[in-house]
């Protein structure tokens, strides 16, 4: 099993759509997860971090299901901005090393 | 808003040669990461640096690689003798403590 897995995608949603990314990890000794998004051969970006509780940004939403092991984010009134790659991160212990799922393609259409 | 900042944007090589990474983390950052991504895969841990030393390593981070901070703002990553299998985007991190970490641009290393 992957140590993260993620939708492969692409999406191809319309301006305005609302989008969900899933994304699973292997290891429920997990400590810190986060949402990157990547665009064309550039760097991660840190998107949001991801907490137990859930949390929102503007149009971005992360759920954590612990038990689950499973990480959500749901995007509302997508932008064509919002077209790029996101990725799932998982960070095993403080300080260490991240994760990274393969990432999710998003392409938002006029 | 403080950036992590790498240099050269973009390497060329020859197979045997040896390169040099060049990285200027975020000023009042603590910890620093080396990540590679080989085109078309997903991006994967090499390194993380703490107060001097290595924290943490891949198996991919073998004898052929190192990485020094050879003064309070610069972090390098060096490659003794390239391999084709070296060609990737190599970009640098850094995190104020344990916790998010911030990406620099990257340099695309290429070997002939």
């Amino acid at each position: 099993r992957k140590e993260v897995e993620q939708d492969p995608g692409p999406f191809n949603v319309p301006e305005g759509a609302t989008v969900a990314f899933n994304c699973t990890y292997s290891n429920s000794a997990s400590q810190s997860f986060f949402w990157y998004r990547q665009d064309c051969r550039k760097e991660p970006k840190l998107l949001m971090s991801v907490y137990s509780s859930g949390n929102e940004d503007g149009r971005f939403t992360a759920q954590l299901n612990r038990a689950s092991q499973y990480i959500s984010l749901l995007i509302r009134d997508s932008k064509l901005s919002d077209s790029a790659t996101y990725l799932c991160v998982v960070n095993n212990n403080q300080g260490g090393k991240l994760i990274f799922g393969q990432g999710t393609e998003l392409s938002v259409k006029p | 808003e403080p950036e992590v900042t790498q240099t050269p944007s973009h390497q060329v090589t020859q197979m045997g040669q040896e390169v040099i990474l060049r990285c200027v983390p975020i000023s009042n950052h603590l910890y620093f990461y080396w990540y590679r991504q080989i085109l078309g895969q997903k991006v994967e841990f090499l390194v993380s640096f703490y107060n001097n030393e290595i924290s943490e390593k891949s198996e991919i981070f073998d004898d052929q690689f190192s990485v020094e901070r050879p003064d309070g703002s610069n972090f390098t990553l060096k490659i003794r003798s390239t391999k084709l299998e070296d060609s990737a985007m190599y970009f640098c991190a850094s995190s104020e403590w344990e916790n998010e970490q911030f990406f620099g641009p990257g340099t695309r290393l290429t070997v002939l």
